[in-house]
């Protein structure tokens, strides 16, 4: 099945140490996307890219970064994390055009 | 500003009972809306999307869209307990080069008893 895929579902990392969140996608979807959802809240955009073309949300520190190398590929990289990084990171995909985003099943990041 | 706001709940109703989930937006122009479940832990899951005025109905699930009022609500007939999840409404504000952009609501949780 064609379909939406992070890794690792659960990360631990300490503060200020980097960490990478992966996510991969069999749909084919020219766009990606990275959110991020604290506890009781509404999923956050981080940013984009629509095929190459990265577009970062006016509000997104510095220290979230990301890179999609192909299609099928994108990664989060926090660089310094702090206990306020902690959170679920959602990856969704779309077709160029299209509204409906497909979602995986999340990272759970926990800062220590 | 472009917001999405949704009654924070919770919601809690007995077993075959409907259930109103209700959300306004900010943006008039916007043209496509969406409903999304989450249980706790798990990422949102798409279940209604609704583009015109009026109702859409899938299943036990009816989606109704005022884009006079800015309004658009969901309806659970027959609620079941496995419906107990927090919904998410989002709304399609983009434009041009962010086109497909979703602006979600914090989501109300509903809870379903037996």
């Amino acid at each position: 099945d064609a379909m939406v895929i992070q890794n690792p579902r659960y990360q631990v990392t300490q503060f200020g140490k980097p960490v990478t969140l992966s996510c991969s996608q069999t749909l084919n979807h020219n766009v990606m996307y990275w959110y991020q959802q604290k506890s009781s809240q509404a999923p956050k955009l981080l940013f984009h890219y629509y095929d190459k073309d990265f577009n970062n949300e006016a509000d997104t520190p510095d220290n979230f970064q990301s890179r999609r190398p192909n299609t099928s590929f994108c990664f989060l990289d926090i660089r310094s994390p702090g206990l306020g990084d902690a959170a679920m990171y959602l990856c969704a995909t779309s077709t160029i055009g299209g509204d409906i985003q497909y979602f995986g099943a999340g990272t759970r990041l926990s800062v220590l | 500003q472009k917001e999405v706001e949704q009654n924070s709940g919770p919601l809690s109703v007995p077993e075959g009972a409907i259930a109103s989930l209700n959300c306004t937006y900010s943006d008039r122009g916007s043209q496509s809306f969406f409903w999304y479940r989450q249980y706790s832990g798990k990422s949102p899951e798409l279940i209604m999307f609704i583009y015109s005025n009026g109702d859409k109905e899938d299943g036990r699930f009816t989606a109704q869209l005022n884009k006079a009022s800015q309004y658009v609500s969901l309806l659970i007939r027959d609620s079941q307990p496995s419906d107990s999840a927090t919904y998410l409404c989002a709304v399609n504000m983009g434009r041009g080069s962010t086109l497909g952009r979703l602006y979600f609501g914090r989501g109300t949780q509903l809870t379903v008893w037996p």
